[in-house]
């Protein structure tokens, strides 16, 4: 069974500019969350995706944003970009987003912002 | 806010060395928690859970952890690490006002060299 892939893995973009990242979750999972991997922050939650419904989000401002299609792939924007956005962003996938459902992580897309 | 503590940065261990990583979490109510591994190059993957019933979790290579409530903690421990477990280790647990799994809180990982 394939993983959770992502993509592009690698980014670079200049302040102001806007990116989207994809994620293509495990066949059949149903769900998709978001983190967003800093050295000083560490991981920290973004937002949850489940039957293209978002339910959950973190606390990121407005300037981040996300989806999910119908087939549940995710992807996630972030407009006027900031140095401070540099970052691995993680997409994991789950079959539900009941508490007990364990969540399957990607290899990360590393956007280096300039 | 629920908040998650790992205690050491990076922990330098000889191969057959025990293991001990300590992980405090904040709430103090019903919580699941975590440990995750990331290996060099590798995708973050489950160790272990914990929901609910015997406190004391087995997962996978060897590694087990204890969840303590009175103390808020969930420690893994490895009777006798390898090089192969060089890895960077989080805990996390779920937000429970979050209502959803997808609430993972992280604690910040702690880096484990385990020299050959």
């Amino acid at each position: 069974k394939a993983g959770v892939t992502q993509t592009p893995r690698y980014l670079i973009k200049t302040r102001g500019q806007q990116v989207t990242l994809s994620c293509s979750p495990i066949s059949g999972h149903r769900s998709v969350s978001w983190y967003q991997q800093t050295p000083g922050q560490g991981l920290q939650f973004l937002f949850e995706y489940f039957s293209e419904t978002q339910r959950n989000k973190g606390n990121f401002p407005g300037r981040f944003s996300g989806r999910q299609f119908s087939n549940s792939r995710s992807e996630m924007n972030v407009s006027t970009l900031e140095l401070g956005d540099s970052a691995l962003y993680l997409c994991a996938s789950s079959l539900g987003s009941g508490l007990k459902n364990e969540q399957f992580f990607g290899p990360g897309t590393r956007l280096t912002v300039l | 806010a629920q908040s998650v503590s790992q205690h050491n940065h990076h922990v330098i261990l000889s191969e057959a060395a025990s293991l001990e990583l300590g992980c405090n979490y904040s709430y103090g109510g019903t919580v699941n928690l975590f440990w995750y591994v990331q290996y060099p190059g590798q995708h973050l993957q489950l160790l272990l859970k914990y929901f609910s019933g015997d406190p004391l979790v087995k997962g996978i290579k060897g590694f087990e952890a204890e969840f303590i409530k009175s103390k808020f903690s969930f420690n893994l421990r490895k009777p006798s690490v390898q090089w192969s477990d060089t890895a960077e280790y989080f805990c996390a647990v779920n937000d429970p006002w979050g209502g959803s799994q997808g609430n993972l809180i992280f604690g910040k990982g702690t880096k484990l060299s385990v020299k050959p």
